[in-house]
């Protein structure tokens, strides 16, 4: 299993549109619409943004929204606000033959 | 309202045995997988291994030769062994739920942690 790959930093004024990528292989991202994103403010317990993909549980605002393009998953939060920042992982099921999840190695989020 | 409650020893030894648990509050705790994440202190997420309500398991296999799960449904319980620890298991461990879908008597994770425990930091030094 090696790690997804993702920005170490991205960065967007308040108001502003941001894009994290996420890419994998055709073993895992590429193949599975399984990928999740968390954010994670400092000293806290990661929290579940989106799921499969796009999906995004209850009480997540919809500026958060996840899409994939081959073996790169992205996730975009829209109306940027200083509560945004934070680090964010992406994770995708890592395939049929060694079960499990692989994460990305994070991106710090800072709100200028 | 789900909560995951987790506890364990915080300070050991190189050598030595982490022993971790998990409660589930709230729920049900059968129909899903329950899994532990740890994070070295300023550092990433890694998924060390899940578990369901009748034992099956799937671990990371970087870790599989050190690593035990096992479950007690009766007390809505999960844990985590990781044996002979070193320098490079100090981290930030976290319990998690999973989602999980059943087909033909068979549950399969959804691959997503939609709940999580606090965290506890286990450190290991001589």
């Amino acid at each position: 299993q090696s790690a997804l790959t993702q920005p170490a930093s991205v960065s967007g004024s308040p108001g502003q549109s941001i894009t994290i990528s996420c890419t994998g292989t055709s073993t895992d991202v590429g193949t599975y619409n399984l990928v999740s994103w968390y954010q994670q403010h400092p000293g806290k317990a990661p929290k579940l943004m989106i799921y499969e993909g796009s999906q995004r549980p209850s009480g997540v605002s919809n500026r958060f929204s996840g899409s994939k393009s081959g073996n790169t998953a992205s996730l975009t939060i829209s109306g940027l606000q200083a509560e945004d920042e934070a680090d964010y992982y992406c994770c995708s099921y890592a395939g049929f033959i060694t079960p499990g999840v692989v994460f990305g190695g994070g991106t710090k989020l800072t709100v200028l | 309202q789900v909560q995951l409650q987790q506890w364990g020893a915080g300070l050991l030894k190189p050598s030595e045995t982490l022993s971790l648990t998990c409660e589930v509050y709230g729920g049900s705790f059968s129909g899903y997988y329950w899994s532990w994440i740890r994070q070295p202190p300023g550092k990433g997420l890694e998924w060390i291994g899940e578990i369901n309500h009748s034992g099956r398991t799937n671990y990371n296999p970087s870790l599989k030769s050190r690593v035990t799960m096992s479950v007690d449904t009766s007390k809505s319980q999960f844990s985590l062994k990781l044996i002979s620890v070193t320098a490079a298991d100090t981290a930030v461990y976290y319990c998690a739920r999973v989602p999980a879908y059943c087909s033909g008597g068979t549950c399969y994770s959804r691959s997503y942690f939609d709940y999580w425990g606090q965290g506890g930091l286990v450190t290991v030094s001589s």
